[in-house]
């Protein structure tokens, strides 16, 4: 079962307004990564955040952790045409070998 | 450098027929993933290998499913008797360090395989 979930699962929005995704996962983790992918192929990795932080920037990304909820946020500002992907969020249990990634979320940038 | 490749990007085959999807990662990379992901949908993990550790296999849907790797290098993904189900894009990804809760271990993706199972 997935342990990351994505909200929303679809998001529209104008070229320059802010775009925001939501991550919520289940069990203890080390860390969350949140990841694009574009036209359905390999996944770029985008920015990681420890389970000790709560949050962190990375040009025009800025990720928030709060670990008693057990969620995430992911907030693209001054959105491109170019973000148009689906972005999913992946988390590693504590004590598990392997990232479990979310359904995703797809953004669209409208020009 | 090159990244992560893999082969072939797209494969038609019939039900029934055995497929191998083949993943070459990253030079010095000691953990290598495969993930299934079907359309519209997330990633579904498989099989994870670290180094000369047992691979962890929790992922495979069936035993139709298996997969080697050869050192640290090359991997290959083969299904048995294709179903229809089993259509779905194949995703490899390699990382560069050992699996350490302290550690930094972003994956690094392959295009990915699409496969047609008609």
């Amino acid at each position: 079962s997935q342990q990351g979930e994505e909200d929303p699962q679809a998001l529209s929005i104008q070229e320059g307004e802010n775009a925001t995704m939501n991550c919520s996962y289940k069990t203890s983790i080390n860390n969350l990564q949140w990841y694009r992918q574009n036209s359905g192929r390999g996944l770029v990795h985008l920015i990681l955040i420890r389970s000790n932080e709560r949050e962190k920037h990375s040009g025009r990304l800025r990720v928030t952790l709060d670990t008693s909820k057990k969620s995430s946020s992911l907030l693209i500002t001054a959105s491109r045409a170019a973000d148009t992907a689906s972005y999913f969020c992946a988390t590693d249990a504590s004590g598990a070998q392997k990232l479990v990634f979310g359904q995703g979320t797809r953004l669209t940038i409208n020009p | 450098g090159a990244g992560v490749s893999q082969s072939p990007s797209n494969k038609v085959t019939e039900k029934g027929k055995d497929v191998e999807l083949r993943c070459d990662p990253i030079s010095g990379h000691t953990a290598l993933y495969w993930y299934r992901q079907r359309l519209g949908q997330g990633l579904e993990f498989l099989i994870y290998f670290q180094g000369n550790s047992a691979p962890d296999k929790s992922g495979l849907p069936s035993d139709r499913f298996s997969a080697e790797r050869t050192g640290e290098s090359v991997s290959t993904l083969t299904i048995q008797r294709t179903q229809q189900e089993d259509s779905a894009v194949y995703l490899c990804a390699s990382s560069p360090l050992d699996w350490d809760w302290q550690s930094y271990n972003e994956q690094f993706f392959g295009p990915g395989t699409r496969l047609t199972v008609l």
